[in-house]
């Protein structure tokens, strides 16, 4: 089962709003509306962000949001801030045999 | 709030067995809502899903590892383990518990153990 594809890196001002792709195919985002973004500082364990491609898990700031469409789903952060810098993962439900499949992750530097 | 914690070795040797534990506290594992997963993450790598079990026993297995995984629940101590069978320096890795909302996504995780593979 092929990972999702995001982009390794992406890097943004304080202020400035950014965006993580995240591309999978029908069998997954194109055909399910169950994709999640996770947020994961170094040593730390994933932090659920987004769930179910639009909705904002509990506490999680205004300043995240998701989308979908086709088989590529986003997630937008606007305003920068510098405690946002980390690795984000997107994961979706397949119809394939893994049931999920991942990213591989989105470096995102805060200039 | 509900909380996760693993707990096990963090060694074993090449060949030998990784068992590792999920004690979940704030909640109970016995829930038509939520399966319990275990997610790996080799060092400086992504994550990969290991599988999940529901407070049935029902288990779901990612084919990559099926032949070597078992993951089984004790509704009695509220917690669930994960069991990796011949192991090798590619199962060296972060391995996190988390709280599956019936594959949708994952919305409480452990803190993650780190297991190193090694003689």
């Amino acid at each position: 089962q092929s990972a999702l594809t995001q982009p390794a890196s992406v890097s943004g001002t304080p202020g400035q709003s950014i965006t993580i792709s995240c591309t999978g195919t029908s069998s997954d985002i194109g055909g399910y509306n169950f994709v999640s973004w996770y947020q994961q500082h170094p040593g730390k364990a994933p932090k659920l962000m987004i769930y179910d491609v639009s909705e904002r898990s509990s506490g999680i700031s205004y300043r995240f949001s998701g989308s979908k469409s086709g088989s590529t789903a986003s997630l937008t952060i606007s305003g920068l801030q510098p405690e946002d810098e980390a690795t984000y993962y997107c994961t979706s439900y397949t119809s394939g045999n893994t049931l999920r499949v991942f990213g591989e992750g989105t470096k995102l530097t805060v200039l | 709030q509900v909380q996760l914690q693993e707990s096990g070795p963090g060694l074993v040797k090449p060949s030998e067995t990784l068992s590792l534990t999920c004690s979940v506290s704030g909640g109970s594992v016995i829930s038509g809502s939520y399966y319990w997963s275990w997610v790996r993450q080799p060092p400086g790598k992504g994550l990969e899903w290991i599988g999940y079990v529901f407070y049935s026993g029902t288990t779901n297995y990612n084919p990559s590892l099926k032949s070597r995984v078992s993951i089984s629940v004790d509704t009695s101590k509220n917690q669930f383990s994960l069991t990796l069978s011949s192991v090798t320096a590619a199962d060296t890795a972060v391995y996190y518990c988390a709280r599956d909302v019936i594959l949708r996504y994952f919305d409480s995780w452990g803190q993650g153990t780190l297991v190193t593979v090694s003689s």
